[in-house]
């Protein structure tokens, strides 16, 4: 079974400065790759996703993330953190089934901006 | 494009009492997907419809738990008999064809006392 692991839970950063955030998956075949982000209360967003293809793939909000095969690794990166940034992040993996997509969630780390 | 809607967004009931949420994904998404959230952890999948076929039921489905999507379009999702570890959040995506990108609602909060 498939499954993703962020290790980082809480991260706190200073607005500007860049982040990265960690997850790693467990998948037997090639995967299919998400990052969300969670606003308090809220659903999930859809920051970037990776198929096949370049394995460094743009997002929204000047998000970008890298899939590296031989790490099992899709780490979340940005170059200048935004206040408005702070939220929580949640990286998925997807299996195809029946025709659709069932998502397996990571634990999440929530990010914390300083000012 | 008005987005995924779940009614209510928050819903607090007695242990023991049946919930009905609902769930409106984007028109013309034809798979429709429900999630429970627990505090401090990621969504897990509940179940999975394309059209109105219910194609996939995860463990975490208990007996208690049923959902339905007639004709296709909106999906509801019943609890009976409530209990204290149902409290969670509940989320509902959808995905059009042949698209893997779930767009998520924003969630019904179950609070069971």
């Amino acid at each position: 079974a498939q499954s993703v692991t962020q290790p980082d839970i809480h991260i706190t950063v200073s607005e500007g400065a860049s982040l990265e955030l960690r997850c790693n998956y467990s998948y037997g075949a090639t995967p299919y790759l998400f990052w969300y982000v969670q606003s308090p209360g809220q659903g999930l967003q859809l920051l970037l996703k990776y198929f096949s293809g370049d394995t460094l793939v743009q997002g929204i909000k000047g998000f970008e993330a890298e899939f590296k095969r031989s790490q099992s690794s899709f780490n979340l990166r940005k170059p200048s953190v935004h206040w408005s940034d702070a939220a929580e992040y949640f990286c998925a993996v997807g299996e195809l089934t029946g025709g659709g997509n069932k998502l397996t969630f990571g634990t999440g780390t929530q990010l914390k901006v300083e000012l | 494009d008005t987005g995924v809607s779940q009614d209510p967004r928050h819903k607090i009931t007695k242990r023991g009492q049946n919930v009905t949420f609902r769930c409106d994904p984007i028109s013309e998404h034809n798979r429709l997907y429900w999630y429970r959230q627990t505090l401090g952890q990621g969504p897990e999948f509940l179940t999975y419809f394309q059209n109105e076929a219910q194609l996939e039921k995860s463990r975490l489905l208990s007996d208690r738990f049923s959902a339905e999507r007639p004709k296709g379009s909106f999906s509801t999702l019943e609890i009976q008999r409530t209990e204290q570890g149902d409290s969670a959040m509940y989320l509902c995506a959808s995905t059009p064809y042949p698209s893997y990108e779930q767009y998520f609602g924003p969630g019904t909060r179950l609070t069971v006392t």
